[in-house]
């Protein structure tokens, strides 16, 4: 258990629909990562914020945006959806200062499918 | 540009036998991070082992040994005396330092799906 959580564990959504995320991180962690997995693929990074500002992006269109909050945790939001989007979602937490701490732990993810 | 390559697409093993999963990293930078993640069925991605690229040594915990050679950008991961709970895909990772101390994005590998048959 790395005590990063991710709700909910299952979605599904039609096309053009929107979708909210949410991440709940590491107690103590200040940065929370998102990727996207698709089937038989390694994850993919979609952004990272760190005190509540966006700290990088990978390759993914701006209808793909998040939130931190003041406690940490974190929403990816998805608008219009595609039946691309049709993953499974992955947020990690880690923190720096500390050598642990630079490792990003997982939660379980969530598993979206788009009709 | 960052790239982690992992060319087993599948192994099978039996179990009790040791099997090497390999990687094969590309970047520029000369300060970057090594990861091993295990993804079972359930899908949370569990962290295995972290390397710094300034640290070449070898590392073995339990059944489970890494061998880390810049020369080659290579960072094998082997586990000894498998069993069926070592069922998986295995991920490598990269990472370089992001803003301040903060960890960067990971770069992942394709993964490895590891099958240990009783």
């Amino acid at each position: 258990e790395t005590g990063v959580t991710q709700s909910p564990t299952h979605l599904i959504k039609t096309r053009g629909q929107q979708v909210t995320l949410r991440c709940s991180s590491q107690s103590g962690h200040n940065t929370v990562s998102w990727y996207q997995q698709a089937l038989g693929q390694g994850p993919q990074f979609i952004f990272q914020y760190y005190r509540e500002e966006e700290n990088g992006r990978g390759n993914f269109p701006p209808r793909f945006s998040g939130l931190q909050f003041p406690n940490y945790s974190s929403e990816l939001n998805v608008n219009a959806l595609e039946l691309d989007d049709s993953a499974l979602y992955l947020c990690a937490s880690s923190s720096p200062g500390s050598r642990l701490g630079e490792t990003q732990y997982f939660g379980p993810g969530t598993r979206l499918l788009v009709l | 540009a960052q790239k982690v390559t992992q060319a087993q697409t599948e192994i099978s093993v039996v179990e009790k036998e040791d099997v090497t999963l390999d990687c094969v990293y590309e970047t520029r930078d000369t300060t970057y991070y090594l990861f091993w993640y295990k993804q079972p069925p359930s899908g949370e991605l569990v962290f295995l082992i972290r390397r710094n690229s300034f640290d070449e040594q070898n590392e073995i915990s339990g059944r489970y040994s890494w061998n880390f050679q810049k020369s080659t950008s290579s960072f094998n991961f082997t586990i000894t005396a498998s069993q069926v709970v070592d069922s998986a895909v295995y991920f490598c990772a990269l990472s370089e330092a992001g803003r301040g101390s903060t960890l960067g994005r990971l770069y992942f590998g394709r993964g490895t799906q590891l099958t240990v048959w009783p």
